[in-house]
């Protein structure tokens, strides 16, 4: 199975900062990654997919780049609805992986 | 706008049978894509349970796979999962969603709510 690392774990932050998550594969993976937003007891949200293709209706500043195994995935300018935990995931290879989640806190 | 919801027991035996069905609306399964379940144990990431096409071809994560049944019913716009022999570890949420793709690259859009199944004497 490929591995998908996500760092860093917990990230505190405040409205206005510009945000950056990584996502490490354990093998080169193109750019089949896309990433997922989850707020508390909801289930999680497509935000970005094909490493840096927008998902319809997602707020521009959301955006995604990488290629082979590293990724991140930045936020321009923190709102107060952004945070949550952000999830990344891989369709390369069955079985479909994903990060252990990187969880964004107001500081 | 298509929506799914899942159904099922929010409470299982040990030894048994888990079954959830998701209820999609606004689309006709029949119509194309494959549809996915995932999992979520508590304060953990997500776990990609399986697949099946509108025609019923399914793709099951080999970790899951001996146990592990997805099935569609399109007269009634349903498929369902069935995860027998469960276990503590089998504690989760239960989601089901929509696979969406570009040729071979894949992600899941939309996801149903969510449903918490846990697994307990």
């Amino acid at each position: 199975d490929i591995q998908m690392t996500q760092s860093p774990s917990s990230l505190s932050a405040s409205v206005g900062d510009r945000v950056t998550i990584t996502c490490r594969a354990s093998q080169s993976i193109s750019n089949y990654l896309n990433w997922y937003q989850q707020k508390p007891g909801k289930a999680p949200k497509l935000l970005i997919y094909t490493a840096a293709s927008l998902q319809s209706g997602v707020p521009s500043r959301f955006s995604g780049s990488g290629s082979g195994t590293d990724f991140t995935l930045t936020i321009s300018s923190l709102q107060p609805e952004d945070f949550a935990t952000y999830h990344c995931q891989q369709s390369y290879n069955t079985p479909y992986t994903f990060g252990q989640g990187t969880n964004l806190e107001i500081k | 706008q298509v929506q799914l919801q899942e159904s099922g027991p929010g409470l299982v035996k040990p030894s048994e049978t888990l079954s959830l069905t998701c209820t999609v609306s606004g689309y006709s399964i029949s119509s194309g894509y494959y549809w996915d379940w995932i999992r979520q144990p508590p304060g953990k990431g997500l776990e990609w349970i399986g697949s099946i096409s509108q025609s019923g071809s399914t793709y099951y994560n080999p970790s899951l796979k001996s146990r592990v049944t997805i099935s569609v019913d399109t007269s009634k716009n349903q498929f369902s999962l069935k995860l027998s022999s469960v276990t503590a570890a089998d504690t989760a949420v239960y989601y089901c969603s929509r696979r969406k793709s570009i040729v071979t690259k894949v992600w899941f859009d939309p996801w149903g709510q969510g449903t918490l199944v846990t697994v307990s004497s």
